[in-house]
């Protein structure tokens, strides 16, 4: 069974700082997705990375897939109190239907 | 509907009940998923629907629990005596496309449904 381990499990830190939260696999994963949930809402897509190597810019959000595509970070930069939330790492596990997701980082950006 | 939308968006039950979760995809969307979010937790898959075909149920945890999308469109899980372990947010979601081994597709979130059991 492929899993998703998501680091760090919670994070908690001023408007204005940056941030990195990343998602580790043993498992090679053809594309990995990331996704944002706000209490009391689903996930919402993010991005969705394909490429080895790749690195996706979302304006103060910037991704990347790892080079051996089994790992991929999310960096925000100047982190603003919108930006709170539950950021989900996701995969298409081989051979099958499902979509996987990691455990997530609860991230809290206080004024 | 613009969105994805499930009901009822909170329910209660008492430890034996049987509860049925309503989804309701975007129209036109062949691809229907259902998860389990427990408290603090990421969505676990149960189910998959590519049109009213069932083809992935290797996440329902027990034979109590049920799926099923007659016409393709509207979907329902079902839980059968239900217990306090299976209190969580069940999360529908869909997809225009087919799913196939090698796509990952956007998927759109309905809100869930909270289901607590007593």
């Amino acid at each position: 069974t492929q899993l998703l381990e998501q680091s760090p499990q919670f994070l908690s830190i001023q408007e204005g700082e940056n941030l990195t939260v990343y998602c580790n696999s043993s498992s090679v994963f053809s594309s990995l997705q990331w996704y944002r949930q706000e209490p009391g809402e689903g996930p919402v897509l993010l991005v969705t990375v394909v490429t080895g190597g790749e690195v996706k810019k979302l304006k103060r959000l910037t991704f990347q897939f790892g080079d051996a595509r089994k790992d991929s970070s999310l960096h925000i930069t100047a982190a603003q109190t919108g930006d709170t939330g539950l950021y989900l790492c996701a995969g298409l596990n081989t051979g099958g239907f499902k979509t996987i997701f990691g455990a997530g980082t609860r991230l809290f950006v206080k004024a | 509907g613009a969105g994805v939308s499930q009901s009822p968006r909170y329910k209660v039950a008492k430890r034996g009940q049987d509860v049925a979760l309503r989804c309701d995809p975007i129209s036109g969307h062949v691809s229907l998923f259902w998860y389990q979010q427990a408290l603090g937790q990421g969505p676990e898959f149960l189910t998959y629907f590519q049109n009213e075909a069932q083809l992935d149920k290797s996440g329902l945890p027990s034979d109590r629990f049920f799926a099923e999308r007659p016409e393709g469109s509207v979907s329902t899980l079902k839980i059968q005596r239900t217990q306090q372990e299976d209190s969580a947010v069940y999360l529908c979601a869909s997809s225009p496309l087919w799913r196939t081994a090698s796509t990952n597709e956007k998927l759109f979130f309905g809100s869930g449904t909270q289901l607590s059991v007593l």
